[in-house]
């Protein structure tokens, strides 16, 4: 079967810096995503990596380690904005089907 | 360009009554996917269609059927409504393999059944 872990909630202070871990096991993987989910919304994509290393878009990171089945989100700078629940997801297969983890509720305080 | 749209917005169902949710997208996307996601949990693919002509189950796709009426279009039935199936439903589409695997997501349909 394919699972993934992520922890349910992380809380972090505004100008802080925050990672978010994901474990997973899948037959076939193609890559790990991450979204963002804002209370009511629907979800964004932050970032997706097929190959092992870090790629970074401003604010957000993310690391991929294959050998591992692992991977984290890294988020720079707070802001209260980034109050949201993040979302690590896997694709197996070219066909773009997504299994995603339960989800990381993060809460950014002042 | 709106994206992806969904409708309805919000629907409430009886046990045993059908509906079907519509999804659309103008993006030009060859792939697009049906999921729920209960209170407090991730995202689970119902069905998927990779490209027009084409469909296949998720995870959970019990009690739904799909269409794809042309590439810009999919459906979601729910024959026979059960309380179990409460949930938000999102739509998402792709551009397809060698893009950017970025899925987009409509705004979702917020269905209780009573």
């Amino acid at each position: 079967g394919q699972s993934l872990e992520q922890p349910s909630e992380v809380t972090a202070v505004e100008g802080a810096i925050v990672q978010i871990n994901c474990t997973y096991q899948t037959s076939g993987f193609y890559g790990l995503s991450w979204y963002q989910q804002h209370d009511g919304g629907a979800p964004t994509f932050l970032s997706y990596n097929a190959l092992d290393g870090l790629e970074e878009t401003g604010r957000f990171s993310s690391f991929l380690s294959r050998s591992d089945s692992y991977g984290y989100l890294l988020l720079q700078e707070l802001q209260m904005k980034d109050s949201a629940s993040y979302f690590c997801a896997v694709s197996s297969g070219n066909t773009g089907k997504l299994i995603f983890g339960q989800g990381t509720t993060l809460q950014v305080k002042p | 360009n709106a994206g992806v749209t969904q409708t309805p917005k919000f629907q409430v169902l009886k046990t045993g009554q059908s509906m079907t949710l519509q999804c659309a997208q103008d993006m030009n996307h060859n792939s697009m996917y049906w999921y729920r996601q209960d209170p407090g949990m991730g995202l689970r693919l119902i069905y998927y269609s990779a490209s027009e002509g084409t469909t296949d189950k998720g995870e959970v796709p019990n009690g739904y059927n799909v269409s794809r009426l042309n590439k810009r279009e999919f459906s979601l039935r729910l024959e026979s409504a059960a309380p179990s199936q409460t949930s938000v439903y999102f739509c998402a589409s792709w551009l397809g393999h060698g893009a950017s695997y970025e899925q987009y997501f409509g705004p979702g349909t917020r269905l209780t059944v009573t």
